[in-house]
């Protein structure tokens, strides 16, 4: 079975400030990697993907994403975060089953 | 190029009723996917529909079915309603080359009481 766990429910930061938002998956196979955002009463946009070689992936809107396979991580990194970056973000993972796994979400509140 | 969209965008039904929600997939896409997402949750995959047969399925009970016609648009179906079953239904599609990169409409969001 595999899993999804975002740590964090909630990340304030100020505006300008860095961020990292943090996933942990679990799977005994090999997966594919997302992260994807939702902004209030909207559905979910992709922010970036990892499937396969470099483990560091840039996204829109500045963000990116570094694959560790050692510590089953994939942490949401962004340096500078706007007040527009106010949204929750979706840690997910699918399987060679074409099972999507989504974590909990981790709403990020920047702050001016 | 028009994206995935929901219909309709909000629903209220009564506990044992059924409910049809609709979904078209963005053009050029031939694989449609379903999840439940439950308020202060993440979206639960529910099943996906690739080429009108069913692809690949979460752990949601009979009573949750689905439908893809050959246009690719699709339907998800729930008997028996729940109130539990309250949540926002959103669809997902994607192509044979972006298989993994999906593309999210922006949900249904059903009331049941």
């Amino acid at each position: 079975a595999q899993s999804v766990t975002q740590l964090d429910s909630q990340v304030p930061v100020f505006e300008e400030a860095p961020v990292e938002l943090r996933c942990n998956y679990s799977s005994s196979v090999s997966v594919y990697l997302f992260w994807y955002v939702q902004y209030p009463n909207q559905g979910l946009q992709l922010l970036l993907k990892y499937l396969s070689g470099s483990t560091l992936v840039k996204g829109i809107n500045g963000f990116e994403a570094e694959f560790n396979k050692s510590q089953t991580s994939f942490h949401l990194r962004k340096p500078s975060v706007h007040i527009s970056d106010t949204a929750e973000y979706f840690c997910a993972v699918i399987n060679n089953f074409n099972k999507f796994y989504f974590g909990s979400g981790t709403k990020l509140n920047v702050k001016p | 190029e028009t994206g995935v969209t929901q219909s309709p965008t909000h629903l209220i039904k009564t506990r044992g009723q059924q409910v049809t929600l609709r979904c078209s997939s963005q053009s050029g896409h031939n694989t449609v996917s379903w999840y439940q997402q439950a308020l202060g949750q993440g979206p639960q995959f529910i099943f996906q529909y690739y080429r009108e047969e069913e692809n690949g399925r979460g752990n949601f009970p009979p009573r949750f079915s689905g439908l893809q016609f050959p246009n690719y648009s699709s339907e998800l179906n729930v008997n028996a309603l729940e109130l539990d079953d309250s949540a926002l239904y959103l669809c997902a599609s994607s192509s044979d080359r972006g298989r993994y990169e999906q593309y999210f409409g922006p949900g249904t969001r059903l009331t049941v009481t």
